[in-house]
């Protein structure tokens, strides 16, 4: 699986939107993109996935370059409970076995959003 | 409110302990998994069940031993566990759809934080 980019920390004023990058140049053309959330002493959630189209839902948008070599995680009203860390992963075409009989999703360091008063 | 509930939430536990953790969850998932955090390294994936068949063990030492009973149940037996193995231990489901391949969309319980004296 490709590995991902991202800064470390980010703050964001509440009510504005957060804008997350990731980098993920040495993506191929059957890995997807999947954004997952941590919020402090709680375990990840799922937030958004997608592979060459933009996506949005009830939580965020994702918008994926047409290069698919970078991506942007957009929550449009950032709030105080977004304050989490934000993780970006590249994931082999959900569900396809790799060797050994699972797909990884592999999660980095990820980028800590804090979201300010 | 995830459907995926782990107990014990907190344990203390000394190295010639046995214990186990327990998860469930309650979505008609049948993929489960057992993931580790410890402080300041990223999420590492230590087993994944598939139709209660172990289809991952990623070279997690014999300490800890996986038993999957039924799609909706998962546990971590623990014995003779060393301090370095203080963590907090986050189980995991997702659903496999057709041909053997699973969605990317996991949904993570809150963990049961282990310390080991």
């Amino acid at each position: 699986d490709a590995k991902t980019t991202q800064p470390t920390s980010m703050d964001c004023a509440e009510g504005r939107a957060a804008n997350l990058p990731c980098n993920h140049s040495t993506i191929s053309g059957n890995e997807y993109v999947y954004w997952y959330r941590q919020i402090h002493s709680q375990g990840p959630q799922y937030i958004i996935h997608g592979l060459k189209n933009n996506e949005t839902n009830e939580m965020a948008s994702l918008i994926i370059t047409e290069d698919r070599k970078s991506s942007t995680l957009i929550l449009p009203h950032a709030t105080l409970r977004d304050t989490a860390v934000y993780y970006c992963i590249a994931v082999s075409s959900p569900g396809r076995r790799t060797q050994g009989g699972s797909e990884k999703l592999v999660f980095g360091k990820g980028t800590k959003l804090t979201v300010n008063p | 409110e995830t459907g995926v509930t782990q107990t014990p939430r907190h344990l203390v536990m000394g190295m010639t302990n046995k214990k186990s953790l327990k998860c469930e969850q309650h979505l008609g998932h049948n993929a489960m998994y057992w993931y580790k955090q410890s402080a300041k390294k990223p999420l590492e994936l230590m087993f994944v069940y598939s139709l209660e068949e172990r289809v991952e063990n990623n070279s997690v030492p014999s300490r800890f031993s996986p038993e999957c009973p039924n799609s909706s149940h998962l546990f971590l037996h623990l014995h003779t566990l060393q301090p370095e193995d203080s963590a907090l231990y986050l189980c995991a489901s997702s659903q496999e759809v057709a041909g053997g391949r699973r969605t990317g969309e996991l949904f993570f319980g809150e963990g049961s934080r282990l310390t080991v004296l």
